[in-house]
């Protein structure tokens, strides 16, 4: 298993400011992933943490609103840049330790409002 | 888009069991099926998973039908802690090229009542 803690739980950030969230895993992991939860909806995939490499984005999200770090196997981060209210959602990371492993863990998720 | 379909929201007596169908005609020969539960204001939680047998683990069992179009999920004595949305989620194995990450789709709304 993986224990997954994820900072700030939650945050009210001003609009045109930018907020990092970070991402710290008890125990190396193979892969390391980002999502968001916008209000009332289930999760979308944001992004792919490639270790010591650039994120892999998924469709509709770029580098220069969501950049990522991945330093090392046990450590993420998520920048939401230049937010503004449509940004209001939970950011959650998520992580599957290895390509055996069956299931994927998730942090508890930052709650972001931006105002 | 999901490859899977599921009721929006059901309901569930306290101590009875809870099943929970999910339909994924499409899914391919080395697709396992996996079920997730996120109750309010926490991360998801995985729950079970399964290729083509019947699996049981301690919080719920699976099952899948012979042609592995649809499963269902059953919690065999439901609880009002049990209250969450249920994702069921189709995905490859990691060494089969699968990327690794989840494509949840809208999932199931479970209410337990008293």
């Amino acid at each position: 298993s993986a224990v997954i803690s994820q900072k700030p739980s939650r945050d009210i950030c001003q609009r045109g400011t930018s907020l990092t969230i970070q991402c710290q895993v008890d125990s190396q992991v193979t892969m390391m992933f980002w999502y968001r939860q916008q209000p009332g909806q289930s999760l979308t995939l944001i992004a792919t943490a490639n270790q010591g490499s650039e994120a892999t984005y998924e469709s509709g999200f770029v580098i220069d609103k969501f950049p990522i770090s991945r330093p090392n196997l046990t450590f993420s981060t998520l920048t939401v840049s230049n937010m503004s209210p449509e940004d209001s959602s939970i950011y959650l990371c998520s992580v599957v330790p290895d390509r055996v492993s069956t299931e994927a863990f998730f942090g508890q998720g930052t709650r972001l409002t931006v105002v | 888009d999901a490859k899977t379909t599921q009721p929006p929201s059901m309901d569930c007596a306290e101590g009875r069991a809870a099943n929970l169908p999910c339909n994924h005609s499409t899914i391919s020969g080395n697709e396992y099926v996996y079920w997730y539960r996120q109750i309010h204001s926490q991360g998801p939680q995985y729950i079970i998973h399964g290729l083509k047998n019947n699996e049981t683990n301690e919080m719920a069992s699976l099952i899948i039908t012979e042609d592995r179009k649809s499963s269902t999920l059953i919690l065999p004595h439901a609880t009002l802690r049990d209250t969450a949305v249920y994702y069921c989620i189709v995905r490859g194995n990691l060494y089969g090229g699968s990327q690794g990450n989840l494509i949840f789709g809208k999932g199931t709304k479970l209410s337990v009542k008293p």
